[in-house]
C-alpha cells in the first residue's frame, strides 16, 4: 500500500499569514503526466469537503486562496492568508491505485 | 442538489452484523464509482471500499476483506456494506461518498456519516 504521510501534525498560523502543509508519499503517484493526489478540509462535526484534485486543480467554489503543488512523491498544501473560516484538519490523499490512502490529518488553528 | 443519506449505523456486539445504506439523489447515480470511507472517534480518515459504476468491480482496505462486502443497486440509486464478523476496531462513522467523475480517486460528495459502534 501506498503509505501517506503529512507534516505538520498541527500548525498555528495567524490571520492573514500563509499556511502550508506538506505531504509525502511512500512511492510516486505520477502517472501519464498527472499526479493522483488530493486534499480534504474537514471542520468540526462535518464531514470532509474536497479542496484539491491532480494535485493542483482546484475544485469548483473552492476559494483561490488555496493552492496545491508539488509532483511524484512530495507536494504542499498552501492557504495564502489564512481566514478564521478555515481552521480545520487538512487530509491528503492519494489515488493511483485501487486502494486509496489517506494522510494522518494536519489540523490547522489561529495563531 | 447532490445528497448522499446514510442510514443503519448502530450499536452491534462483536461478532454480530450490520448492513448500512447509503440513498443518492441529484445526480445519475450509475455514471459514478461509489465508496466508503470510515473515521474511528477522534481518529482521521480511513478509506474502507469503492465499486465502479456498474458494480463490475469492488476493492477492500486489507482490514475488511473477507468481512465486508460493498454492493450498489443503480435502479434504486443506493449503495450498501454488509458488514459481518465485526470488531471494536470498526467502531468508526462511516461515510457514503461519490467519486469526481474525471477523477474517480477523489471523493466530490461526502454524506453526513452514520455511526456504528461495536461493544459488548
Amino acid at each position: 500500500d501506498i503509505v501517506m504521510t503529512q507534516s505538520p501534525d498541527s500548525l498555528a498560523v495567524s490571520l492573514g499569514e500563509r499556511a502550508t502543509i506538506n505531504c509525502k508519499s511512500s512511492q510516486s503517484v505520477l502517472s501519464n503526466n498527472k499526479n493522483y493526489l488530493a486534499w480534504y478540509q474537514q471542520k468540526p462535526g462535518q464531514p470532509p469537503k474536497l479542496l484539491i484534485y491532480w494535485a493542483s486543480t482546484r475544485e469548483s467554489g473552492v476559494p483561490d486562496r488555496f493552492s496545491g503543488s508539488g509532483s511524484g512523491t512530495d507536494f504542499t498544501l498552501t492557504i495564502s492568508s489564512l481566514q478564521a473560516e478555515d481552521v480545520a484538519v487538512y487530509y491528503c490523499q492519494q489515488y493511483y491505485d485501487s486502494w486509496w490512502t489517506f494522510g494522518q490529518g494536519t489540523k490547522v488553528e489561529i495563531q | 442538489e447532490v445528497q448522499l443519506v446514510e442510514s443503519g449505523g448502530g450499536l452491534v456486539q462483536p461478532g454480530g452484523s450490520l448492513r448500512l445504506s447509503c440513498a443518492a439523489s441529484g445526480f445519475t447515480f450509475n455514471n459514478h464509482w461509489m465508496s466508503w470511507v470510515r473515521q474511528a472517534p477522534g481518529k482521521g480518515l480511513e478509506w474502507v471500499a469503492n465499486i465502479k459504476e456498474d458494480g463490475s468491480q469492488q476493492y477492500y482496505v486489507d482490514s475488511v476483506k473477507g468481512r465486508f462486502t460493498i454492493s450498489r443497486d443503480n435502479a434504486k440509486n443506493s449503495l450498501h456494506l454488509q458488514m459481518n464478523s465485526l470488531r471494536a476496531e470498526d467502531t468508526a462513522v462511516y461515510y457514503c461518498t461519490r467519486s469526481h467523475i474525471t477523477a474517480a480517486g477523489c471523493k466530490d460528495y461526502w454524506g453526513q456519516g452514520t455511526l456504528v459502534t461495536v461493544s459488548s
